[in-house]
């Protein structure tokens, strides 16, 4: 799982699988963000969730957060060999305005 | 404009050249950040502008470090006497603000040699 002081996480699935990946954070949050990144370059914004909800759908991608263990997981259902990347958890805490971001889980899917 | 813009792309420079990377976020975002990453690492936050309101400087790993944001729209961030440690891919994004998802630039990645 992601979270401030840990190593990246690897996960290497069959496409058609599901890969599920997990973040965990330390203070409470407004919201919890979910980015793609291929190849080193730019994030690309996945999915939201904010305190109050429980989980969200977008698509394959299911979140849940779990705000009594300060934690969220990212599900990526049937999963294609376009959806090898490294996926990072980033919170919102609010008043300083700007996100913190995990170190990343990285996946690979193989076709 | 449809993204944010980041350029150079790539820039390779001499220790102890100054360097400026710019960033032209989407128009309309008032907010906008510099992240940077190393190698195989998470995000590291540099800078964080808002508005009219003066930036969130507390992220910037030292003085050598600086970044402007002109009429509320494009950034500069200069980092002079470049060293070693600052090779990484520089990272700009924007977005309306409190709340809201980052779009990101595709990054600049820097190399000190």
């Amino acid at each position: 799982s992601q979270q401030g002081e840990e190593d990246p996480q690897a996960l290497s699935i069959q496409e058609g699988e599901n890969a599920t990946m997990n973040c965990s954070y330390k203070t409470s949050i407004n919201n919890l963000q979910w980015y793609r990144q291929n190849s080193g370059r730019g994030l690309v914004h996945l999915i939201l969730i904010r305190s109050n909800e429980r989980e969200k759908h977008s698509g394959r991608l299911r979140v849940t957060l779990d705000t009594s263990k300060k934690s969220s997981s990212l599900l990526i259902t049937a999963s294609r060999a376009a959806d090898t990347a490294s996926y990072f958890c980033a919170t919102d805490k609010g008043g300083n305005n700007r996100l913190a971001f995990g170190k990343g889980n990285q996946v690979v899917v193989i076709p | 404009g449809a993204g944010v813009s980041q350029s150079p792309s790539n820039k390779v420079t001499e220790k102890g050249k100054d360097v400026e990377l710019r960033c032209d976020p989407i128009s309309g975002h008032t907010a906008l950040y510099w992240y940077r990453q190393s190698l195989g690492q998470g995000l590291e936050f540099l800078i964080y502008f808002q508005g009219n309101s003066a930036p969130d400087k507390s992220g910037l790993p030292s003085d050598r470090f600086s970044a402007e944001r002109t009429g509320g729209s494009v950034s500069t961030l200069t980092i002079q006497r470049t060293q070693q440690e600052d090779s990484a891919v520089y990272l700009c994004a924007s977005s309306f603000g409190q709340a809201e998802g980052y779009t990101f630039g595709s990054g600049t990645r820097l190399t000190v040699v």
